[in-house]
């Protein structure tokens, strides 16, 4: 089966470390994206990468990164300088074209200890 | 700026009525509306969409109008099921192929 996946689902960290969450396709998707969900206020857009070795900041950028060095893996990493990473985390991933919505996948939680 | 507004964050409905769920945008440059529904702790699953040369789309119990001179989508459930309880996002999409989401609407069906 086709699909999404996100690990781990749930990630503890302590303040002033670095910590990458991890997110796999095998649907042959090109557009990979991170959302950020926080109570209230919907998904916002962290990142996303439209074809492999490049990609661009989303609305909230500030305080991580990502790499896409394969069309399959597109990992996320919180940094220190991120001030309120406690949050949920979603991956997504869509074909090329505008008529095509995001697949996502199963959201990893992380929280700030 | 929130392009995209879901001005209420909570619906309850009794099962077998018709739950609507609005949606208001800001964007002139969308031309593809979406809309997800989200149970807690899993991502969002896709639900149904319109392109913006339509103004009504439907798939079984669900039904999305756009109406673009008012830069507003609808969504209705019909009839509404207890499997109905979720979160709903609304989301528009540009040129570009990302997805700008509203905040949600937290749909509650009473039996």
């Amino acid at each position: 089966d086709g699909g999404i996946t996100q690990s781990p689902k749930y990630l503890f960290r302590k303040e002033g470390q670095n910590v990458t969450l991890s997110c796999e396709q095998n649907l042959n998707h090109d557009a990979m994206y991170w959302y950020r969900q926080d109570p209230g206020q919907g998904l916002r857009l962290i990142y996303y990468s439209q074809i492999v070795n490049d990609f661009q900041k989303g609305d909230i950028a500030e305080g991580y990164s990502v790499s896409r060095e394969k069309k399959e893996s597109f990992p996320l990493t919180v940094t220190s300088a991120q001030k309120n990473p406690t949050a949920f985390y979603l991956c997504a991933s869509s074909r090329q074209g505008r008529d095509y919505g995001y697949t996502f996948g199963s959201g990893t939680r992380l929280t700030v200890v | 700026d929130q392009q995209v507004k879901q001005n209420s964050p909570s619906l309850s409905v009794q099962e077998g009525r018709i739950s609507i769920l609005n949606c208001d945008y800001t964007n002139s440059m969308f031309d593809y509306f979406l809309w997800y529904k989200k149970y807690p702790a899993e991502g969002p699953t896709f639900l149904i969409s319109i392109s913006s040369i339509k103004d009504k789309n439907e798939d079984g119990r669900f039904t999305v109008f756009l109406n673009k001179s008012a830069k507003h989508l609808s969504l209705h459930i019909v009839p509404s099921q207890p499997g109905d309880s979720a979160v709903y996002f609304c989301a528009a999409r540009e040129y570009d192929y990302k997805l700008s989401f509203g905040a949600g609407t937290t749909v509650t069906v009473r039996a």
